[in-house]
């Protein structure tokens, strides 16, 4: 595709529900990352792949959130038993290859409320 | 750890005025530095980054930056501001050492400019 899309662009939850969030990066792509964006910050980075494999999940902030790339395309990021806090846009990047010189491209963003 | 300062949350400037957003960084070894604008409900969009050599960059939309290692800056600059430059900017930075390309951002600066 022309770039970096998601779905939904919008979710409302409640609290103890889970969610997914989708991604599907560039055609040919080869890193994916997400972010967490709250309200008035800059995004924090929660985990990396390259192609299939999750190179990085250090920002993952508990094992409720879980992330897979299974066939080193689309990307899904899940939140299980969703908590207020846990509201903000989910931003997806994705990167021509694997180095740290590459240029992210960031797709539009999942805003979830978690009511 | 790398980190990002951008000290001004807001910059009010004259249509037609130079611009500069500042950014400052902390890494262990050698920084890539990244420029990001975001529009409201849109995800962010590169405008530029260095990497090497030059220490002035040239990126979209007529801004330009310059890397300054010695005070760990990286201010983006225009010479001449336009009202559509009206946005929400943010710094990045990347540790060379670091392949995985893991960027922490700063909590942007919202630049306004007025007729």
């Amino acid at each position: 595709g022309a770039g970096v899309s998601q779905s939904p662009r919008y979710k409302v939850a409640k609290r103890g529900q889970d969610v997914a969030l989708r991604c599907d990066p560039i055609s040919g792509h080869v890193s994916l990352f997400w972010y967490q964006q709250a309200l008035g910050q800059g995004p924090e980075f929660l985990t990396y792949f390259q192609n299939e494999a999750q190179l990085d999940k250090s920002g993952l902030p508990s094992d409720r959130f879980f992330a897979e790339r299974p066939e080193g395309s689309v990307s899904t990021l899940k939140i299980q038993r969703t908590q207020q806090e846990d509201s903000a846009v989910y931003l997806c990047a994705s990167t021509m290859g694997g180095l740290a010189s590459d240029t992210q491209y960031f797709g539009p963003g999942t805003r979830l409320t978690v009511l | 750890a790398q980190s990002v300062a951008q000290p001004e949350d807001q910059v009010n400037v004259a249509e037609g005025n130079p611009l500069t957003v500042k950014c400052t960084y902390s890494v262990s070894g050698n920084p890539y530095l990244f420029w990001y604008v975001q529009y409201p409900n849109r995800g962010l969009q590169f405008l530029l980054k260095y990497i090497t050599g030059d220490n002035l960059v040239k990126g979209s939309y007529g801004f330009e930056a310059e890397f300054n290692k010695s005070q760990t800056s990286f201010h983006l600059k225009k010479p001449s501001a336009l009202v559509s430059d009206s946005a929400l900017y943010f710094c990045a930075v990347r540790d060379y050492s670091t392949n995985a390309g893991k960027s922490t951002f700063g909590d942007g600066t919202t630049l306004t400019v007025k007729p």
